[in-house]
């Protein structure tokens, strides 16, 4: 089976770094993805790691240790629209995920 | 590129009522597709997926079905809501390795 945990919420600054931890027991794995959903809305795509390192893209970055079993997403230069929940999902082949319980993040002045 | 329709967006309906969800995708061809419901304050839960026409796959035993009667259509039924069946349901398909999420429908059993 498959056990992801993370945060439930966070609070950060505009302007700062946030960095969102997940953790994961899975039974295989291939990939670990992470989304973001704003209130009301679908999650949409943010980042997807297959290999142990740090793949950045923008103001944000996703970091994998397989061993570990952990990822984080690290968040710059935060802005006001970055308040959202973000979902660490991992697969185990299949093309199926195992989603996490997401992490509200809120950002403030 | 991949665009994933669904409707209606917004539903309500009485207990006992029956269901039924409609995805359809656009842009490729034999795609696996999958439905999740996401709950009040919950995460993501899987409940179907398909690889292909009359394929499916049930995640979570409850009175939820689905089916695909064609390449790009995905349906999620029910005969009798239950007021658990509340929450925002999505459907997504894979592409390039990656799952993309559609609008959503949230439903709403009263």
């Amino acid at each position: 089976g498959q056990n992801i945990d993370q945060p439930t919420e966070m609070t950060a600054t505009e302007g700062a770094i946030v960095q969102i931890n997940c953790t994961y027991q899975t039974s295989g794995f291939n990939g670990l993805f992470w989304y973001q959903q704003h209130a009301g809305e679908a999650p949409t795509f943010l980042s997807y790691n297959v290999l142990d390192g740090l793949e950045e893209k923008g103001r944000f970055s996703s970091f994998l240790s397989r061993s570990k079993g952990y990822s984080y997403l690290l968040l710059k230069e935060l802005q006001m629209k970055d308040s959202a929940s973000y979902l660490c999902a991992v697969t185990g082949g299949g093309n199926k995920l195992t989603f996490g319980t997401g992490t509200q993040l809120k950002v403030e002045l | 590129s991949q665009t994933i329709h669904q409707w209606p967006a917004t539903l309500v309906q009485p207990v006992g009522s029956p269901l039924s969800l409609e995805c359809t995708v656009e842009g490729t061809s034999n795609p696996n597709l999958y439905w999740y419901r996401q709950a009040a304050g919950r995460g993501l839960q899987l409940l179907f997926y398909s690889v292909g026409i009359g394929q499916i796959s049930s995640e979570v035993p409850q009175n939820l079905s689905a089916s695909r009667p064609q390449d790009r259509q995905f349906i999620l039924s029910s005969k009798k809501l239950l007021l658990s069946d509340s929450g925002f349901y999505l459907c997504a398909e894979i592409l390039g390795g990656t799952q993309y999420f559609g609008p959503g429908t949230r439903l709403t059993v009263l």
